[in-house]
């Protein structure tokens, strides 16, 4: 168990709706990190965020936007679905920018029908 | 651009045997490495790392060796286990610039008794 939090495990919608994953980080951990990964591909990085701020943006669509709210967690908001979105949906967290090691979720698999 | 390339899909060795996994980069900006296993259903887990100034790094069963001049980084497992059966993720970072952790595609391995 990696101590990071991600809701919900598994999510099936259909084309043109909008979701919300969550990720609570680690206890203690600052900085969240989401990262999409699709069929046979790497993790592709989104976005990070540092103690509520945006710190790095990576090949996050338009149609995706994130935040980190005071109490850390962090929420990926994705709209107007396509048929292409459906991925596994990693959090991950650490203690600061820089430390390195990412501890990551167990993902949030999403399903566009 | 795939700035972090992970040749070979899968590999298969039997128990008791090295397994060596290889990672290539195009980016000389990367100073900071990490391996990173993944199980099923699971999120990645921080297996080792090495930093730029060193060329190998070992944590009992599994070594990272560093060739900056051929932009080239391999992870060494001896003996293997059937339990390292798993996806494993060569990632990279500019560590003094920049904390996000460019992905591979990822390796399957499968040791068999």
């Amino acid at each position: 168990d990696s101590g990071v939090t991600q809701t919900p495990k598994h999510l099936i919608t259909a084309t043109g709706q909008r979701v919300t994953l969550r990720c609570s980080p680690r206890s203690g951990d600052l900085s969240v990190y989401w990262y999409q990964q699709s069929l046979d591909q790497g993790l592709q990085f989104l976005i990070q965020y540092y103690n509520g701020e945006e710190r790095a943006k990576g090949n996050i669509l338009e149609r995706f936007s994130a935040q980190q709210f005071p109490d850390l967690h962090s929420e990926l908001n994705l709209s107007s679905l396509e048929l292409g979105d459906s991925a596994l949906y990693f959090c991950a967290s650490s203690v600061a920018p820089g430390s390195g090691e990412l501890f990551f979720g167990e993902g949030s698999r999403l399903t566009v029908l | 651009d795939q700035q972090v390339k992970q040749n070979s899909p899968s590999l298969s060795v039997q128990e008791g045997r090295i397994s060596i996994l290889n990672c290539d980069y195009t980016n000389s900006m990367f100073d900071y490495f990490l391996w990173y296993k993944k199980y099923p259903a699971e999120g990645p887990t921080f297996l080792i790392s090495i930093s730029s100034i060193k060329d190998k790094n070992e944590d009992g069963r599994f070594t990272v060796f560093l060739n900056k001049s051929a932009k080239h980084l391999s992870l060494h497992i001896v003996p293997s286990q059937p339990g390292d059966s798993a996806v494993y993720f060569c990632a990279a970072s500019k560590f003094r610039v920049s904390d996000k952790l460019i992905f591979g595609t990822g390796t399957r391995l499968q040791v068999f008794p």
